[in-house]
């Protein structure tokens, strides 16, 4: 079946400009992830959704990261007054159950703040 | 000290040889544990998780726990060029009564085998 998706594939915005990233999860998956990868470094949790729900933000790193799930599918990463440093990969993943651990990724969104 | 550490190498072994890849925890309250593999300029995949202390093995991958001294590892039999990649140690450590499932990552091992 189809994979965790996201889009776009890569991003190139101004310093100061806003973006969205989207996830699509794999269907059924009721827990979703955001992750944020560096060069050189291990993802690094941002957010978690169980539905429609944030039950954890406490990797978003300020107020101008927000993601939103409104229907408990597709969540949207929204980051507001880019900065040069916010440039990763940005990753999402889903997994099937409160009980389950394994969480299958998707392909990253890489964005770049000039 | 890092959550999750790990090695960042890189690890080079010849074609054919066992690879070793190590990981270290800080949190005793750590309940699960997984190996993601991450090819340059692609998204992590699972290879193994494992929850017990022991070792679990899966074709040519084992994974081993150890919780009393906070140390997972992979193994790694019959390397191939196919396995160059970075593996990534993912920790899941329970907050209280909740389990949000994230995972708490190592910065990666780069491994390299040379055929």
């Amino acid at each position: 079946g189809a994979g965790v998706s996201q889009t776009p594939s890569n991003k190139v915005t101004e310093k100061g400009k806003y973006v969205e990233l989207r996830c699509d999860p794999i269907s059924g998956h009721t827990a979703l992830y955001w992750y944020r990868q560096s060069l050189g470094q291990g993802p690094e949790f941002l957010i978690y959704f169980q539905g429609t729900g944030a039950a954890d933000d406490s990797g978003l790193p300020n107020d101008r990261f927000f993601a939103v799930r409104p229907e408990g599918s597709v969540s949207t990463l929204k980051i507001q007054r880019t900065e040069r440093g916010d440039s990763a990969v940005y990753l999402c993943a889903s997994k099937a159950s409160y009980s389950t651990d394994t969480q299958y990724f998707g392909p990253g969104t890489r964005l770049t703040v000039l | 000290q890092k959550e999750v550490e790990q090695n960042s190498g890189p690890l080079s072994v010849p074609e054919g040889a066992i690879a070793s890849l190590n990981c270290t925890y800080s949190d005793r309250g750590s309940q699960s544990f997984f190996w993601y593999r991450q090819y340059s300029g692609k998204s992590p995949e699972l290879i193994m998780f494992i929850y017990s202390n022991g070792d679990k093995e899966d074709g040519r991958f084992t994974a081993q726990l150890n919780k009393a001294s906070q140390y997972v590892s992979l193994l790694i039999r019959d390397s191939q060029p196919s396995d160059s990649a970075t593996y990534l140690c993912a920790v899941n450590i329970k907050q209280s009564s909740s389990n949000t499932g994230k995972l708490i990552f190592g910065q990666g091992t780069t491994l390299q085998v040379k055929p």
